[in-house]
């Protein structure tokens, strides 16, 4: 069965702290991974897609690896700040065909 | 560009009641799908449409139903509520490998 597996389950931490997030994924012949920022009561914001021959991705202070091979990626957020604090999802693709599977996510606490 | 666009944003029904969301596409995405998402399931994908035709499908039952239009709009309908089809009902869409883009969502409620 394809699952995905997010840890921990729940973070909190001072506001400047460098953290990473956790991912792993039981099939490792994935399409894409996507990592996701959901505020509560909203919608998904999409932070970083890494395709299955890529082993990273950096967008600003958010720095995500790949590998395939132990079925793992990790979420690195430098220089954390309290509007940092949301739910991050992981989510993995089979195929070109639209369907997603997700982790249970990690909620992120950054205190001033 | 605009983004995924959702309506409505809320929405209450009876049990019973069917119900109808809406989700327009990013321009030039031809693919969309849905995803429900519950505090105690997490997100779960309905279905997915491209051109027109249903190119995946999730384990939900058939009161779960969707299309999607020539322009790539898509509707999801859901008949015959039950309590448990309160959620958040996400919808995504995407261009070949660029990743989902999803919209803010149609929270449901069932009472």
């Amino acid at each position: 069965k394809q699952e995905v597996t997010q840890i921990p389950a729940a973070l909190s931490v001072p506001e400047g702290e460098n953290l990473v997030l956790n991912c792993s994924f039981t099939d490792s012949a994935i399409y894409n991974l996507q990592w996701f920022r959901q505020d509560p009561g909203k919608g998904l914001t999409s932070l970083l897609l890494i395709q299955s021959s890529q082993r990273e991705q950096t967008s600003g202070r958010l720095n995500a690896s790949l590998d395939k091979s132990s079925g793992r990626s990790t979420l690195y957020i430098a220089a954390s700040q309290p509007g940092d604090s949301a739910t991050y999802l992981c989510a993995v693709s089979y195929n070109q065909g639209g369907k997603l599977i997700f982790g249970q996510g990690t909620e992120l606490s950054v205190k001033p | 560009k605009a983004g995924v666009t959702q309506t409505p944003r809320y929405l209450i029904k009876t049990r019973g009641q069917q119900v109808t969301l809406s989700c327009s596409p990013i321009s030039g995405h031809r693919s969309v799908s849905w995803y429900q998402q519950t505090p105690g399931q997490g997100l779960q994908f309905l279905f997915e449409y491209f051109s027109e035709t249903q190119r995946n499908k999730g384990n939900f039952p058939g009161r779960f139903s969707g299309r999607q239009f020539s322009n790539s709009r898509s509707e999801m309908n859901v008949s015959t509520l039950e309590l448990g089809d309160s959620a958040l009902y996400l919808c995504a869409s995407s261009f070949y490998r660029d990743g989902y883009t999803f919209g803010s969502g149609t929270r449901l409620t069932v009472v």
